[in-house]
């Protein structure tokens, strides 16, 4: 599985986007890119996953570069809510489907 | 609907215990995983079931962890012979017959060995 890199901490302005950059310049073309996050004391909650295209759903918007070797997950308005660590992760298809987490980006929005 | 639960949210040992973890999955998801999480790191793959066996188990760290789930739903996590070593967050999650489908994590079990 490929590794993901990630900054250790960052901060957000409260109403503002957070843009959360995450490096995985080893991935394969099978390999999909998933962010999870957990709250302090709670398990990890998925927030979104893609392959090749961009994606957004409710919660987030996931950009991929077009050689895939790295992705930005943006939090559009952040709220105290969304202070929490960030999971990058890469998981191959097929397979376990077990995920490599690293150490992740413990993002915190400020008022 | 009900979410993944663990029991117990807390538990405490002493060095060379046996001890037992439960999940209870959310009902129809065939997949189920364990992870454990030790402070200041991400969760870390121990196993996974489909079903009721273990499809992969190469995160066990040895011989004194092993986990089953008989009628593959709830799954119980034993640790034998217990070390300090082993105290750390034991996460289960569970999902949709594996695949791209999101894993729903439970809350975890704290386990503390003295």
């Amino acid at each position: 599985d490929a590794k993901t890199t990630q900054p250790t901490s960052m901060d957000c302005a409260e109403g503002r986007a957070a843009n959360l950059p995450c490096n995985h310049s080893t991935i394969s073309g099978n390999e999909y890119v998933y962010w999870y996050r957990q709250i302090h004391s709670q398990g990890p909650q998925y927030i979104i996953h893609g392959l090749k295209n961009n994606e957004t759903n409710e919660m987030a918007s996931l950009i991929i570069t077009e050689d895939r070797k790295s992705s930005t997950l943006i939090l559009p308005h952040a709220t105290l809510r969304d202070t929490a660590v960030y999971y990058c992760i890469v998981r191959v298809a097929g397979g376990t489907y077990k995920y490599i987490f690293g150490t992740g980006t413990r993002l915190k929005v400020l008022a | 609907g009900a979410g993944v639960s663990q029991t117990p949210s807390n538990k405490v040992t002493e060095k060379g215990k046996y001890v037992e973890l439960r999940c209870d999955p959310i009902s129809g998801h065939t997949a189920l995983y364990w992870y454990r999480q030790s402070l200041g790191q991400g969760p870390e793959f121990l196993i996974y079931f489909q079903g009721t066996g273990a499809a992969d188990d190469s995160g066990l760290p040895n011989d004194r962890f092993f986990a089953v789930r008989p009628e593959g739903s709830v799954s119980t996590l034993k640790i034998q012979r217990t070390e300090r070593g082993d105290s750390a967050v034991y996460l289960c999650a569970s999902s949709l017959q594996g695949g791209d489908n999101e894993q729903f994590f439970g809350p975890g079990t704290r386990l503390t060995v003295l």
